[in-house]
């Protein structure tokens, strides 16, 4: 079972839309992050967040937009996105952000196509 | 800036066998961690295996064992007796120390495992 919860598994929206990919998790982690994935591409960071502030923005176009309401809840919103933002966003969490061999715990991701 | 590379787009083994994936790394820090993921089609990122780079000990979680060689900054993932559901893409990952990173990954460009029966 996916200890790191995304909703929904699938969307489908027009770029005129607006949107929130959810993420939830339950193990007391401290440290969220958001990635876009391509196909058949590794991972790429957008956001983190440690003790639900915003502690990393990898220069995301603005039409993201995170949010941590608490610390089990990292949302991401979206409006007026473009279709190469069709992609797979995954979420993860981990313990804190600053131990180094704490892994990253991934949710199932969101797959996103824009039309 | 750390940079992870994965030299081989895709390897293949047959069910039983033992295949090597490999991975090398840049970095300027003495530590650091190192992950393996691997992520099936049904798309979870699921962590095999981690490295803490101050440890001479190759880490081994069961079927899956790694050859750290820090010097030559090399990270290879061994699977033995491969299974069908090894099938997946796999992630070489760098982590540097902690702090003000926030625990960023930096992933390779992955290989591509198929299992064949």
């Amino acid at each position: 079972d996916t200890e790191v919860t995304q909703t929904p598994k699938h969307l489908v929206m027009g770029m005129t839309n607006k949107k929130s990919l959810k993420c939830e998790q339950h193990m007391g982690h401290r440290a969220m992050y958001w990635y876009k994935q391509k196909a058949k591409k590794p991972p790429e960071l957008m956001f983190v967040y440690s003790y639900e502030k915003l502690s990393i923005n990898e220069s995301v176009p603005s039409r993201f937009s995170p949010e941590c309401p608490n610390s089990s809840l990292l949302n991401l919103h979206l409006h007026a996105l473009q279709p190469e933002d069709s992609a797979l966003y995954l979420c993860a969490s981990s313990p804190t952000g600053t131990s180094g061999n704490q892994p990253q715990h991934f949710g199932d991701g969101t797959r996103l196509s824009i039309l | 800036a750390q940079t992870v590379t994965q030299s081989q787009p895709e390897m293949s083994v047959q069910e039983a066998e033992t295949v090597t994936l490999s991975c090398t790394y840049d970095t300027s820090e003495s530590d650091y961690y190192l992950f393996w993921y691997k992520q099936p089609p049904s798309r979870q990122m699921i962590l095999v295996i981690r490295q803490e780079a101050y440890k001479q000990q190759n880490a081994t979680e069961n079927r899956f064992s790694v050859n750290f060689q820090k010097a030559a900054k090399s990270f290879s993932l061994k699977i033995s007796d491969s299974q069908l559901g090894d099938a997946a893409m796999y992630f070489c990952a760098y982590r540097g120390p902690g702090g003000t990173s926030y625990g960023k990954l930096t992933f390779g460009q992955g290989t591509i495992l198929t299992v064949h029966p």
